[in-house]
């Protein structure tokens, strides 16, 4: 089946540095990839959409200056946490899918980000 | 917009008992129907989709769902559980019809369940 990979797992890191996450569709071409954040014990909270080649759209209250998201190819977007603090501590996930409502999303393993 | 409601965030079981994790919905739009399965520390994976047609749909690991339109419900159910089923599950809903929203993935709460010995 479909595979996503998304690195690194775990990041830990001091206040105010900036931190990449990466989401590659490893075997089919993702036209659409979808960011999401996971507090502890909720469920998966919608960030943005990235459509390959153009700029992603944000929901309603997520920081684009904070969160900036790159989706380059069919196969890699990339989500930059820029000066994180320790309340952007959170469980991010990337999935990956064509902007197709009846096709499922393929999601990566989740990125575990502890911001001390 | 679309809401999803897991109406039990916990669901304790002993190990061979059936189980049903519920889930209600509620849209303004006709939507397509989801569940998926989280690991401890991972991603999610897909356990069964609704689309069209039958409103029983059977999915991986011996679960299935019934549809119900009327009642605007997705229950997840399996016959007999183990022990390695112990996760945490999310129903969720995308709309099936153009506009901004499309395959966007609007997800319920999560309901957690435990399998016993």
């Amino acid at each position: 089946g479909a595979v996503v990979s998304q690195h690194p797992s775990r990041v830990i890191c001091k206040s105010g540095t900036s931190v990449k996450i990466e989401c590659r569709s490893l075997d089919f071409q993702a036209t659409t990839m979808f960011w999401y954040r996971q507090f502890p014990k909720q469920s998966l909270m919608l960030m943005a959409t990235s459509n390959e080649g153009s700029k992603a759209t944000y929901e309603q209250g997520v920081e684009k200056d904070k969160f900036l998201i790159n989706h380059a190819s069919l196969t890699l977007s990339t989500l930059t946490v820029t000066s994180a603090h320790p309340e952007d501590s959170s469980f991010y996930i990337c999935s990956a899918g064509r902007r197709v409502g009846n096709q499922p999303q393929h999601f990566g393993d989740g990125t575990r980000l502890s911001i001390l | 917009a679309q809401s999803v409601t897991q109406l039990d965030s916990q669901v304790p079981v002993f190990e061979e008992a059936p189980v049903e994790l519920r889930c209600n919905y509620s849209s303004s739009v006709s939507v397509y129907l989801f569940w998926y399965v989280q690991y401890p520390n991972q991603g999610l994976q897909l356990l069964l989709k609704y689309l069209s047609g039958s409103t029983l749909v059977k999915g991986i690991n011996g679960f299935e769902a019934e549809f119900n339109k009327s009642q605007t419900s997705f229950h997840l159910r399996k016959p007999s559980v183990h022990i390695s089923d112990t996760a945490e599950y999310f129903c969720a809903v995308s709309p099936n019809a153009g506009g901004t929203s499309y395959g966007k993935l609007t997800f319920g709460q999560g309901t957690i369940l435990t399998v016993h010995p």
